[in-house]
């Protein structure tokens, strides 16, 4: 099982729709999660961090974790064609006496006017 | 401006040849690394350094020796260069503390030719 696991997509949305992205992870006892938005090109960009149960809203973004689950999501709410892009879902897990975060493969996201 | 920052951006070089990359942050973090994107996007932590200590040590050719002058900068060096080290490299870092939230460099497009 991989540590940290996507849809590789693509997952293909209209425009002001909602996209939503998901994530498992094989750690228990990982206590912080983020979101990386990647687009072609470019460099892994941090758009939310969580780190307890539950939601945490940032404009049209909200991550959603459930560690009994082991899962954690992003929706982006009203979908725009800016926001197509590689989303990278990265797991905070303490190994060998150091933190270290581990990406998943990332999915694709496609906003389609 | 506060960033990461990396250079060169490309780097195009034959086999056998050594290069290296730079790296600065001036985010004032304690903790820098270096990932390694392949063509199929996958992110890898390859080396991490905190106050110039070397902490991460992934299974990574010793070929490829990083070097932390100050906790500011961290430069990665690879000798002999291999047909499969061409890639995307990042340097990223992250403020002292367990949540490990990193931020990213714009990358370093190695090909080897």
């Amino acid at each position: 099982q991989k540590e940290v696991e996507q849809n590789s997509g693509p997952l293909s949305v209209p425009e002001g729709a909602i996209a939503s992205l998901n994530c498992t992870y094989s750690d228990r006892v990982s206590q912080s999660f983020f979101w990386y938005r990647q687009y072609s090109g470019k460099s892994p960009e941090l758009i939310m961090s969580i780190y307890s149960n539950g939601d945490k809203e940032d404009g049209r973004f909200t991550a959603q974790l459930n560690k009994a689950s082991q899962y954690v999501s992003l929706l982006i709410r009203d979908s725009q064609p800016s926001d197509s892009a590689t989303y990278l879902c990265a797991v905070n897990m303490f190994s060998g006496g150091y933190n270290k975060l581990i990406f998943g493969a990332g999915t694709r996201l496609a906003v389609h006017p | 401006d506060t960033a990461v920052s990396q250079t060169p951006k490309y780097l195009v070089t034959q086999m056998g040849n050594d290069k290296s990359i730079k790296c600065e942050q001036n985010l004032g973090h304690d903790t820098m690394y270096w990932y390694k994107q392949d063509s199929k996007k996958f992110l890898k932590i390859m080396f991490s350094y905190n106050n110039k200590e070397l902490i991460i040590n992934e299974t990574v050719p010793n070929r490829f020796s990083p070097k932390s002058p100050d906790k500011a900068h961290l430069n990665l060096h690879i000798n002999s260069l291999e047909l499969g080290d061409s890639a995307v490299y990042f340097c990223a870092s992250s403020p002292s503390g367990s949540y490990n939230e990193q931020f990213f460099g714009p990358g370093t497009r190695l090909t080897v030719l």
